[in-house]
């Protein structure tokens, strides 16, 4: 099956910094890219969605000025937050779309755990 | 706006018997797809089975079926013969039949096997 890898998979990082999480699509080349959060034991929210060339459309309420989305290959979408606050520590998951036939199967990658102190 | 809801937050069960899984939606769309994400501990979300709308046979992999219920929005997953290795958080997700359109997760329901 397809594979979705992010990198790091774990980041500390002091309060003011900025972090960049990687998401490539190692098999397969991706129509589209999703980043979500998760806060513990809670669901899976979509920050924004990413197309490979354009600008990211973000979710109402996600600041796109603090996590910046750039998708700058079919394999390849990267997530930075910039000044970093306690309040960002989460777990950050992306997820792939491949097109199969009429059915665009999506991957999701393993997540990022975010701290930041 | 479409939404996914699971109403039980937590579920337990006994290795090798049944349990059920319930899941309701809302949405005014006609062409979609309806599935069941398993997050065991790794946090991996693996996917467990997936419903495309325009089919009335409800689907089937192994151990997990789904009753898929059109007209009431409702989606539930049953997981058949349980083992240890079904711990894990079930989500139910909905998405349109349009290119580039996004999961919407429910809530999730946390079930645990227990021996």
């Amino acid at each position: 099956g397809a594979v979705v890898s992010q990198h790091p998979s774990r980041v500390i990082c002091k309060s003011g910094t900025s972090v960049k999480i990687e998401c490539r699509s190692l098999d397969f080349q991706a129509t589209t890219m999703f980043w979500y959060r998760q806060f513990p034991k809670k669901s899976l929210m979509l920050m924004a969605t990413s197309n490979e060339g354009s600008k990211a459309t973000y979710e109402q309420g996600v600041e796109k000025d603090k996590f910046l989305i750039n998708h700058a290959s079919l394999t390849l979408s990267t997530l930075t937050v910039t000044s970093a606050h306690p309040e960002d520590s989460s777990f950050y998951i992306c997820s792939a779309r491949e097109r199969r036939g009429s059915y665009n199967e999506q991957f999701f990658g393993p997540g990022t755990r975010l701290t930041v102190l | 706006a479409q939404t996914v809801t699971q109403s039980q937050p937590e579920m337990s069960v006994q290795e090798a018997e049944t349990v059920t899984l319930s899941c309701t939606y809302d949405t005014s769309e006609n062409n979609y797809y309806l599935f069941w994400y398993k997050q065991p501990p790794s946090r991996q979300m693996i996917l467990v089975i997936r419903q495309e709308a325009y089919k009335q046979q409800n689907a089937t992999e192994n151990r997990f079926s789904v009753n898929f219920q059109k007209a009431a929005k409702s989606f539930s997953l049953k997981i058949s013969d349980s083992q240890l290795g079904d711990t894990a958080m079930y989500f139910c997700a909905f998405m349109k039949q349009i290119a580039g359109t996004a999961l919407i997760f429910g809530k999730g329901t946390t079930l645990s096997v227990s021996s």
